[in-house]
């Protein structure tokens, strides 16, 4: 099926561990977008990529990174997880006109 | 200051009845795309409905509409006919053509609940 696809569905993690979040798209998007939600709150941006090779923070960059060395992947890296990056993430894809393709979401614990 | 604000944190609604969910936004972009998404308890993003700075006419989509009032900067959502199915979190979204990475700014969303 066409779309962002993300993995895992859900994790959890414990203090201080490592991982990454995978994110996957098959539309030939240039654009490219991490997001995070806490409980009953709207959407944060974490990174953004505008191409292959090119990364830019959002709002909320600390504690993560990214790369996009293809135009299909733009995985999210966590390092020294924190009880504060508890949240759903989202990976969504854009074109650049006004259609957003938002992957299924990742829920992720740090404990 | 907030892009996006929603001063809804929850509503109700009777089934069959009409619903207006509030969005205001903050930009000096003349250009700028505003969207309506879905997120039910499954949690997936679905979006609704879109509505751009330059359209002249107000955006509608089946059930859903969008009450675009430029010059007070809202951009309210008008969900007609509301069914069970509608109860859900509802986020509306700016993006403004002026920034490189076309990304989308959330407001804070609303709990909409539907009562049988």
């Amino acid at each position: 099926n066409a779309g962002v696809t993300q993995t895992p569905k859900f994790r959890i993690l414990k203090i201080g561990q490592s991982m990454t979040l995978q994110c996957a798209q098959d539309m030939n998007h240039n654009y490219m977008y991490w997001y995070r939600q806490d409980p009953g709150m709207g959407l944060k941006l974490i990174y953004y990529s505008v191409g292959a090779g090119i990364t830019d923070k959002g709002e909320v960059p600390n504690g993560y990174n990214v790369s996009r060395s293809t135009t299909e992947d733009f995985p999210l890296r966590l390092e020294l997880a924190a009880p504060s990056q508890t949240s759903v993430y989202f990976c969504a894809s854009s074109a650049g006109n006004e259609g957003y393709t938002f992957g299924s979401g990742t829920r992720l614990t740090v404990v | 200051a907030q892009k996006i604000t929603q001063t809804q944190p929850g509503m109700f609604v009777q089934e069959k009845e009409a619903v207006t969910l509030d969005c205001t936004y903050d930009t000096s972009d003349p250009s700028y795309g505003l969207f309506w998404y879905k997120q039910p308890s499954s949690g997936e993003m679905i979006f609704l409905i879109y509505q751009g700075s330059y359209d002249q006419q107000n955006a509608t989509e089946g059930r859903y509409s969008l009450n675009f009032q430029k010059a007070r900067k809202s951009a309210n959502l008008v969900i007609s006919a509301s069914q069970l199915g509608d109860s859900a979190m509802y986020f509306c979204a700016m993006r403004e053509i002026d920034n490189a990475g076309n990304m989308l700014t959330f407001g804070g969303g609303t709990r909409l609940m539907v009562k049988p």
